[in-house]
């Protein structure tokens, strides 16, 4: 059974830099079968994409955010990572890793359980 | 980057009624929108993806249509465990959310 466990701080410093990892078990993140994403959900609002990365290193990154994110992945301990540069209170949301097929229709069809970051002075 | 547009927001209904969800783009994509179930204080959960493929394990009272710019997302009867918030995600260009529809009593 594949999981997904988001970690990193939960709390963050305005104008500092935001770093959280997601690990994978049950598969490996090199899996051709897949694309691996970050999306983020504020409290009570709805959900806004931030990035994928594909098994080959390939990025995506929502434009929104500014050039503010950087994906990765960490081949070594089949994780992915997630940084956000100049946070603000506006970066205070929860964050899933998620994982998407990678075919003509994609999908997000599953899921961490998420992690609440916090940006506060 | 490619705007989605969910009306209602929200909606109240009641056990047994018929209730559709509209979703738009801001471009043609085709049949590339998903659909997900979100119940509070967990993660969402896909329903339907290319438009009207209902997912393994999804009651056969949710259904999708729709191509080009408008898609629906229809459930036939109601349940009490279907008071949710849904979203719809297009999948042509960099992923997109709708903002929501939160159905409620």
């Amino acid at each position: 059974q594949v999981q997904l466990q988001e970690s990193g701080p939960g709390l963050v410093k305005p104008s500092q830099t935001l770093s959280l990892t997601c690990s994978v078990s049950g598969d490996t993140i090199t899996n051709n079968l897949y694309s691996w994403n970050w999306i983020r959900q504020p409290a009570g609002k709805g959900l806004e994409w931030i990035a994928r990365i594909f098994a080959g290193g390939s990025t995506n990154k929502n434009p929104s955010l500014g050039g503010r994110t950087e994906i990765a992945l960490g081949t070594t301990k089949n994780q992915i990572s997630l940084t956000l540069t100049s946070v603000t209170a506006a970066d205070t949301a929860v964050y899933f890793c998620v994982r998407s097929t990678y075919n003509v229709n994609s999908y997000f069809d599953l899921w961490g359980q998420g992690i609440l970051v916090t940006v506060s002075s | 980057d490619i705007q989605m547009t969910q009306s209602p927001s929200s909606l109240s209904a009641s056990v047994g009624d018929r209730v559709t969800i509209t979703c738009r783009a801001s471009q043609h994509i085709s049949n590339f929108l998903n659909w997900y179930q979100q119940k509070p204080g967990n993660v969402p959960k896909v329903l339907i993806s290319a438009a009207s493929n209902l997912q393994s394990g999804v009651p056969s009272r949710f259904s999708g249509r729709g191509s080009g710019t408008e898609f629906f997302l229809t459930i036939s009867s109601l349940q009490p465990e279907d008071y949710a918030t849904y979203y719809c995600q297009q999948c042509y260009g960099t992923p997109t959310f709708g903002q929501g529809t939160r159905v409620d009593i």
